[in-house]
């Protein structure tokens, strides 16, 4: 089973309407992220989460919101869904590497890709 | 703050040659982590390889090598011997380890290998 996963793989939504996105992850990491990927522009943090509780804004968190319900889930959620928000939806988990220098990387779902009409 | 920059958009190479990725970073820290991972068309994302800011030789996984220039601030991806299943998106990333441990990304390169 992957260590990482996403639900839905794929939504189609419209305008105005509320979806939330589900990660669980069961590599025991502490730390977990949303990431969404826009062509031309990388991965972008939305959302990001130390622990339980500790959750934290990233570069372009206007319009979602987030929820740690446990240590293995992390939930997404946009409140009311706008065509922009179209993009693939990726959720990462890594190891908190306490200031060392780690090999250490980033554990990524396989995406959901998500279309607001 | 951090920044990843990827200034080859698409690339291509024929089959069985060699092609290098660039990738620049800035960062004012000095202690930091630098990863490349693919992602192919299926869209998953695939990590490749790691290079630590103290790491005094270059790394090197199989095919893939990390050209590391820590005065230039450039740590390059070297693909050898290029297959068709090399196909894919390339992403360069940061991670510093001081404040937030966090991930930066860069805009990706699109390399095509040709037959």
């Amino acid at each position: 089973d992957a260590d990482v996963t996403q639900t839905p793989r794929n939504r189609i939504t419209k305008t105005g309407k509320r979806i939330m996105l589900e990660c669980s992850q069961t590599k025991g990491h502490d730390r977990m992220y949303w990431y969404r990927q826009d062509p031309g522009l990388g991965l972008r943090l939305i959302y990001y989460s130390f622990d339980v509780k500790d959750i934290n804004k990233g570069e372009i968190s206007d319009g979602y919101s987030v929820s740690r319900q446990a240590q293995a889930k992390f939930s997404l959620s946009l409140e009311s869904a706008i065509p922009n928000q179209t993009a693939l939806y990726f959720c990462a988990t890594s190891d908190q590497t306490s200031g060392v220098q780690s090999t250490d990387t980033q554990y990524f779902g396989p995406g959901t890709r998500l279309t607001v009409l | 703050a951090q920044k990843i920059t990827q200034t080859q958009p698409g690339m291509f190479v024929q089959e069985k040659e060699a092609v290098t990725l660039d990738c620049t970073y800035d960062t004012s820290d000095q202690s930091y982590g630098l990863f490349w991972y693919k992602q192919p068309s299926s869209g998953e994302m695939i990590f490749l390889i790691y290079q630590g800011s103290y790491d005094e030789q270059n790394a090197t996984e199989g095919r893939y090598s990390l050209n590391f220039q820590k005065a230039r601030k450039s740590a390059n991806l070297v693909i050898s011997a290029s297959q068709l299943g090399d196909s894919a998106m390339y992403f360069c990333a940061m991670r510093d380890y001081n404040y937030g441990q966090n991930f930066v990304f860069g805009p990706g390169t699109r390399l095509s290998v040709l037959p």
